[in-house]
């Protein structure tokens, strides 16, 4: 089983609609969560930390359940552009902060 | 400013042959960390370097593969004898910190390997 784990999609989403999805992780020692937005054929780009409280940047909505160990991204108000696979990461300081990444979740606007 | 520069973007190699892939980080960063990332699945981790030193190479599939950091800025990931599995996106990254603090990582563009 992969530590961190999410729905490969897609999910196509009409322009304007919201699209929510999650991401669960098995290591109860994970620290630190983080949503990266890959495009096609490019490299991971932060697109926001995710914090206890939960937290919101813009039509970005993160949230983090430690109890039940998943996070997740809601997009409101979709756009064209949020066209992309959103990668769910997770870093524990004891393992050096390397990343761990999940498998992906693409998401697909269409007009 | 410049951002993370990996050369060469694309590389095709013949099965057996050896490859070297370079990752010029972003000046100052003192962490540099190198993944794998298959075709539809996520980056994994490979290794890392703070400065010089590499701290962490439990990612390594095998020991074909050898990075190097010598003088703490350009890093160099070699594959040899490679294998038709090792084909995969090669992705850099670099951050400011230490391994004792996150910092943002920033992603170089990363090297497709083809193997035939």
């Amino acid at each position: 089983r992969k530590e961190v784990e999410q729905d490969p999609g897609p999910f196509n989403v009409p322009e304007g609609a919201t699209v929510a999805f999650n991401c669960t992780y098995s290591n109860s020692a994970s620290q630190s969560f983080f949503w990266y937005r890959q495009d096609c054929r490019k490299e991971p780009k932060l697109l926001m930390s995710v914090y206890s409280s939960g937290n919101e940047d813009g039509r970005f909505t993160a949230q983090l359940n430690r109890a039940s160990q998943y996070i997740s991204l809601l997009i409101r108000d979709s756009k064209l552009s949020d066209s992309a696979t959103y990668l769910c990461v997770v870093t524990r300081q004891a393992a050096g902060n390397k990343l761990t990444f999940g498998g992906g979740t693409r998401v697909l606007v269409k007009p | 400013g410049a951002g993370v520069s990996q050369s060469p973007r694309y590389k095709v190699a013949k099965r057996g042959q050896d490859v070297a892939l370079r990752c010029d980080p972003i000046s100052g960063h003192v962490s540099l960390f190198w993944y794998q990332q298959a075709l539809g699945q996520g980056p994994e981790f490979l290794t890392y370097f703070q400065n010089e030193a590499q701290l962490d190479k439990s990612g390594l599939p095998s020991d074909r593969f050898f990075a190097e950091r010598p003088e703490g800025s350009v890093s160099t990931l070699k594959i040899q004898r490679t294998q038709q599995e090792d084909s995969a996106v090669y992705l850099c990254a670099s951050s400011s910190g230490d391994r004792t603090s996150y910092n943002e990582q920033f992603f170089g563009p990363g090297t497709r390997l083809t193997v035939l």
